[in-house]
């Protein structure tokens, strides 16, 4: 059964442009969670989404945003990048909503903003 | 406002040794309490996960430890490897909601 699969790996961006980051969950799975992780501040909580919808929120600016596909693929989208926003963003996968069964984690994409 | 605080944040171990990592949480409506093992380049992995009606569960060299009315739980690997070095997170959640992360703790296992 092959993994969560996030592409692209790696990116470099400049200020002020805009990323698309994609996660493809495991076969099944239908709830794919977003977290941004950074050696100061771990693993925070982006977005959850469950059947195309958006279920939880974390506390990020509105320049994160993402969506969910019918066949549970997801992307998250950050606009106007800053240099902040340098950091291993993680996706996470699960067979229902919330993180209470076991999450599977894709590699993440190291993303630097210079 | 942190509402998992992990320690140490790091932590070297002789081979053979036992590894002990601690987490303390605020919000008393948690239910569920996993930890994540990551390697460089890699993301987390569950470990082990725990719910509150348990004081301990035990899965191979890992154990987590859960005291309720500490408000805290922790993981102890017993028989430390050198391939056990990673940096491990404890999380918290409730319900449906998304799990909280400590901000983990880099284990290195010397021999």
């Amino acid at each position: 059964k092959a993994g969560v699969t996030q592409t692209p790996r790696y990116l470099i961006k400049t200020r002020g442009q805009q990323v698309t980051l994609s996660c493809s969950p495991i076969s099944g799975h239908r709830s794919v969670s977003w977290y941004q992780q950074t050696p100061g501040q771990g693993l925070q909580f982006l977005f959850e989404y469950f059947s195309e919808t958006q279920r939880n929120k974390g506390n990020f600016p509105g320049r994160f945003s993402g969506r969910q596909f019918s066949n549970s693929r997801s992307e998250m989208n950050v606009s106007t990048l800053e240099l902040g926003d340098s950091a291993l963003y993680l996706c996470a996968s699960s067979p229902g909503l919330g993180l209470n069964t076991e999450a599977f984690f894709g590699q993440g994409t190291r993303l630097t903003v210079v | 406002q942190q509402q998992v605080k992990q320690s140490p944040q790091s932590l070297i171990v002789q081979k053979g040794g036992i590894s002990i990592i601690n987490c303390a949480y605020e919000n008393t409506a948690f239910d569920y309490f996993p930890w994540y093992q990551q390697f460089p380049g890699k993301g987390p992995a569950l470990l082990i996960a725990i719910r509150p009606d348990v004081s301990e569960k035990k899965e191979g060299r890992f154990t987590i430890s859960f005291n309720k009315s500490a408000k805290q739980f922790s993981l102890h690997i017993m028989d430390s490897q050198p391939g056990d070095s990673a940096t491990y997170f404890c999380a918290a959640s409730r319900g449906n909601t998304p799990l909280v992360f400590g901000k983990g703790t880099r284990l290195s296992v010397i021999a």
